[in-house]
């Protein structure tokens, strides 16, 4: 069974950099058949997409948020991360990683989330 | 990349039916029939519930249904029992690889 699990610092001041990873386990993250991604929720608020990567490191954001965001992965560890810099109280959400598959282009695993406040 | 429009709260009887609206545009919903839906209880990770617009994934009641036409995708959940009382997220693939999630219906089982 696969498991997904967000770690981080869950109080960042403004402007400095959040960072987040995603711990896998129960499945291979460098599978071909998968790519890899990261999406918000603020409190009472919809989900938003934030961004995707691939085992070899392709990554696609959203470009909303493109200039401010990175997304990396470490295959020796299993895990991928989420870098978002200057952040304001905006960032402030509910954070997920999951897996999804590209073929049918659905989200199919998800972390629990971690809550990530902006504040001075 | 705008969010895709869902009404805010929906609400049935047990047994009833209901169904979930999923308005998009012509850059996502209506040119791919690739639309996903998401069941969502506070505090834990949400589940897919319909993929590629119609279909289940294992193990998900077939109370829940999805279609689509043009650019509005819809999940219908029959049967309504108290534990769909949930948050429902659809979500829409928009080409080179990006998404675009909707901003969710709260669905109250009276």
């Amino acid at each position: 069974q696969l498991q997904l699990q967000e770690s981080g610092p869950g109080l960042v001041k403004p402007p400095e950099t959040l960072s987040l990873t995603c711990s896998v386990s129960g499945g291979s993250i460098s599978s071909s058949a998968y790519y890899w991604g990261w999406i918000r929720q603020p409190p009472g608020k919809g989900l938003e997409w934030i961004g995707s990567i691939y085992y070899t490191g392709n990554t696609y954001y959203n470009a909303s948020l493109k200039s401010r965001v990175t997304i990396s992965v470490d295959t020796s560890k299993s895990q991928f991360s989420l870098k978002v810099t200057s952040v304001t109280a905006a960032d402030t959400a509910l954070y997920y990683c999951a897996r999804n598959n590209p073929i049918s282009s659905s989200w199919t695993d998800w972390g629990r989330g971690t809550l990530v406040i902006v504040s001075s | 990349q705008s969010a895709l429009t869902q009404p805010a709260s929906g609400s049935g009887s047990p047994g009833q039916s209901i169904t979930i609206s999923c308005t998009g545009s012509s850059s996502d919903v209506g040119n791919y029939n690739l639309v996903s839906w998401y069941q969502h209880y506070p505090g834990k990770a949400p589940k897919l519930m319909i993929y590629e617009g119609s279909k289940r994934p294992s193990g998900v009641s077939n109370r829940f249904s999805g279609s689509q036409s043009g650019n509005t995708a819809s999940l219908t959940i029959s049967g309504l029992q108290a534990d769909d009382e949930a948050d429902y997220y659809c979500c829409s693939y928009a080409g080179g690889t990006t998404y675009v999630f909707g901003t969710g219906t709260k669905v109250t089982v009276l």
